[in-house]
């Protein structure tokens, strides 16, 4: 079975702080892509990234960071001095390509920064 | 910019109404999806479709059907609307299978 796992359902912050947000993924396919989406308040979902299943490397894009462990099933996101504008529902997602198509997103994660 | 666009953000139904909810795409992708997204559940599969004139169920078809006339349209049916599909319903469409989905903005449905 697949499934996405975020723990977290709200974490609150003081600006400036930095958040981690958990995910951890469970799926039998090899061949897998994981992703991070944000949502803010005006609602529409806003891709993040994507990481395939052989791809371990961290990466960061400014404030943001990403770290894959397969070893733990884990794909966290963790923001650097957090900004109120990073207010907003973070969900992480997972896809499979082999045999029948699944698409799973995680239940979310709230994450309100503080001025 | 990949842009999805959804004919309406806000809908008010009543019981047994049929509702169309419409999405557009422009950047020519193969995949489009709709989801319906309630709070402390997520986002759940309703319908997908791969191709124009095909189709295939998702997580929770039940009550719904859609139609793909062309490459950049997908639309959803609800035939006969209930107060349980009362909920965000929001279009995505992707370029490869697996790949990112791009999501339009949504439309908050409430059906009375």
């Amino acid at each position: 079975a697949q499934k996405v796992t975020q723990a977290q359902t709200e974490i609150s912050v003081v600006e400036k702080e930095d958040v981690t947000l958990d995910c951890v993924y469970e799926t039998r396919d090899t061949t897998y892509y994981l992703f991070w989406y944000k949502q803010p308040p005006s609602g529409e979902l806003v891709f993040l990234i994507r990481r395939n299943s052989f791809d371990e490397q961290n990466e960061i894009s400014g404030r943001y960071s990403w770290n894959f462990q397969k070893s733990t099933s884990s794909f966290n996101f963790t923001i650097t001095a957090s900004q109120v504008v990073d207010s907003a529902v973070y969900f992480c997602a997972l896809s499979t390509t082999s045999g029948t198509y699944k698409y799973i997103f995680g239940t979310g994660t709230r994450l309100k920064v503080l001025a | 910019d990949v842009k999805v666009t959804q004919s309406s953000r806000y809908l008010v139904k009543r019981t047994g109404e049929k509702v169309f909810l419409e999405c557009v795409q422009d950047m020519d992708h193969e995949n489009m999806f709709w989801y319906r997204q309630d709070p402390g559940l997520g986002l759940r599969l309703i319908y997908f479709s791969y191709d124009v004139k095909m189709k295939e169920k998702g997580d929770i078809p039940e009550g719904y059907s859609v139609s793909r006339e062309k490459k950049e349209r997908f639309s959803l049916i609800l035939e006969s609307a209930s107060t349980n599909q009362t909920s965000m319903y929001l279009c995505a469409s992707s370029l490869y299978r697996g790949y990112e989905q791009f999501f339009g903005p949504g439309t908050r449905l409430t059906v009375l």
